[in-house]
Formats: structure tokens, sequence, C-alpha cells
């Protein structure tokens, strides 16, 4: 079964902090894996997406590896600010002949305080 | 602006009244799919369509209809909704089933 974990559930750092997200996935045959930025109430928008040939994207201040040996990728933040106050999803692409089949984590909760 | 429409944004019915989200994207995209997200449980696709008149079903379509009649549109119906259909709801669309564009969300509450 294909599945998505994030940790940690929560997080709370301070303004000015860096932090880093975790992904583990168990989803075959891999295709793609893309982080998405939900705030409060909005609709998840799209951060960074990676294929199985790159292990590191940068978006800003985000930037998303990608360890396909170990199925495991982090989304690293550096310099948070208020607005970083979000939750993070990790979706796994893969595979399904034409089509393709998406799986989500159920996100990282991150709070970012003064 | 290219973006995705949903209406309403929030929704408080009875069980059992039919009710319509509706979903619109003028960004000419091919594929579309609803997702509902609850606590803990992360976003679950209900039915997608890949094309004007494809329509497929998700991980959890049960209690749900949905049909694309033209491209840009691509209403969720529930014919007859009970509590456990409670749920923030998202319309996505996309050129490709991976990038996905993200309407702002129905917030749906049936008692």
């Amino acid at each position: 079964k294909n599945q998505v974990e994030q940790s940690p559930q929560s997080l709370i750092i301070l303004e000015g902090k860096n932090c880093t997200l975790q992904c583990n996935y168990t989803v075959s045959p891999f295709s793609n894996l893309r982080w998405y930025k939900q705030d409060t109430g909005r609709g998840p928008v799209s951060l960074t997406i990676m294929t199985f040939s790159e292990n590191t994207k940068s978006n800003g201040r985000y930037t998303a590896t990608l360890d396909a040996d170990t199925k495991q990728s982090s989304l690293h933040i550096t310099a948070s600010q208020l607005s970083d106050s979000a939750s993070y999803i990790c979706v796994v692409s893969a595979r399904a002949g034409t089509a393709s089949k998406l799986t989500f984590g159920t996100g990282t909760r991150l709070q970012v305080t003064l | 602006e290219a973006q995705v429409t949903q209406n309403p944004r929030y929704l408080i019915t009875v069980t059992g009244k039919k009710l319509t989200v509706t979903c619109s994207q003028n960004m000419n995209h091919e594929y579309m799919s609803w997702y509902r997200q609850d606590p803990g449980l992360g976003l679950r696709q209900i039915y997608y369509s890949m094309n004007v008149e494809v329509t497929d079903k998700g991980d959890v379509p049960e209690g749900y209809k949905v049909s694309r009649k033209e491209k840009r549109n691509f209403p969720l119906i529930l014919e007859s909704p009970s509590p456990n259909q409670t749920s923030l709801y998202f319309c996505a669309s996309s050129s490709d089933p991976y990038e996905q564009y993200f309407g702002p969300g129905t917030r749906l509450t049936v008692t």
C-alpha cells in the first residue's frame, strides 16, 4: 500500500530560525514528489516538485531534498517568517500506466512566533 | 488571472437534502479532481476527470457524483448528504495529473 508519512506533526519555531520538515514514503513506482504549502482555510499551493533524478530543488527560502534510495525527502525553511505559518504537505506521485496516482501526507503544521 | 473557483465557500445543510458544489477553472486544463480534507487524514481524492465526459472514481467516491460536460466546469453532487460528509472540499485542475492548482475550498457541514 502506498503511504506518505510526515514528521513532525506540528512544530513551533521563533521568527528568523531555520527548520526542517521530513517526508518518508513507500510509493511505487515513484514518479515525482511535491511539497505544498497550505495556509489555514486556503487551498494548497505548490512549492517544489522533484523527479527521481533530482536531489535538491530550491524556491526562495524553501529548499527540498530527495533521497530516492532511502525514499526520504525534506523541506528546509531558512530564516523563517511569520508568513511561513502554515501546513506543509508532501505528495508523492506513482506512475500508473498513462495515468498517475497521488498519495498525500497528512502534513506538518508549522507555527512561526515572535 | 489564472484560478480555480468554488461555490459556495461555506454551506450548512441537513441530512438528505441534495446539494451541488460548483468548480470552475479558466486555465483550459484537461485534468480536474475533487478532494476532501479531514483532520488527521490529509487530502483524499473523491473523483477525477481526465477530460470532458471522462470521469473516474478516486479513493473515497461513495456518496458523491460528478459530471464533466464542459472543460472548465466540474461540479460535485451530493444526492443525499449525511453527517459523515461534513468536511473541507477542494477542487483542483491541471494540465497533467501532477501539477495541481487548488481552489479555495468549500467547508460543508451536514447536520
